[in-house]
């Protein structure tokens, strides 16, 4: 059973506001990962880290920032939010030992801009 | 450019009948790839994997085939149930461990 925890699951806020959706997992997994998903579209990855104080960039572009310094926790911030930044955002996280790869995923933050 | 396609944006399927989702890649490097079920407003949740080395994986209802001579594989779900209708993804692990997702099928079966 996976234990990976995203908050808000859902928030509305108004443009030019300042958010952070948290993502917390108890797994001790390594890797945690940021990806971005519309409807109808694959899940684009954003941001990724592979251990404390440690993070990248992913493949698409994003003004969304984040950290790493715990193990158990990486949140993303929205310093300026914007209607084009509406989306759904999966947190995930993996064990670097796993041959497959395999994610465990949050159950997302649905984020609408006005 | 896609490295990991779903060609088919939807199926719909009767209850009880087989459900065929496919999937087609273009990287011959990819080491797994998964299966994962997605619920609307929910995160995806892991079905079944299977190595590139493998040809077949079955769990309970879910069947997964890799053709790596034609870059394809599929999923299997037999029989299909009302509760299995939801957005289906497959993804190719790099030796990075990195997953590349398609852009999903979304599957309904009809009571």
């Amino acid at each position: 059973e996976a234990d990976i925890y995203q908050t808000p699951r859902y928030l509305v806020i108004g443009t030019g506001k300042k958010i952070t959706l948290e993502c917390s997992q108890t797994m001790g997994h390594d890797k945690m990962y940021w990806y971005q998903q519309d409807p109808g579209m694959e899940l684009h990855l954003i941001h990724y880290s592979y251990g404390v104080n440690s993070t990248e960039k992913g493949d698409l572009s994003s003004e969304s920032t984040v950290s790493r310094i715990r193990t158990e926790h990486f949140p993303l911030t929205l310093e300026s939010a914007r209607p084009s930044h509406t989306s759904q955002y999966l947190c995930a996280s993996s064990d670097s030992r796993s041959p497959s790869g395999e994610l465990f995923f949050g159950e997302g933050s649905r984020l609408t801009v006005l | 450019d896609q490295q990991v396609k779903q060609n088919s944006p939807s199926l719909s399927v009767q209850e009880g009948r087989i459900s065929i989702l496919n999937c087609d890649y273009t990287n011959s490097m990819f080491d797994y790839f998964l299966w994962y079920k997605k619920y609307p407003a929910e995160g995806p949740t892991f079905l079944i994997s299977i190595s590139s080395i493998k040809d077949k994986n079955e769990d309970g209802r879910f069947t997964v085939f890799l053709n790596k001579s034609a870059k394809h594989l599929s999923l299997h779900i037999v029989p299909s149930q009302p509760g299995d209708s939801a957005v289906y993804f497959c993804a190719g692990t790099l030796s990075t461990g990195k997953l590349i997702f398609g852009q999903g099928t979304t599957l309904q079966v009809k009571p």
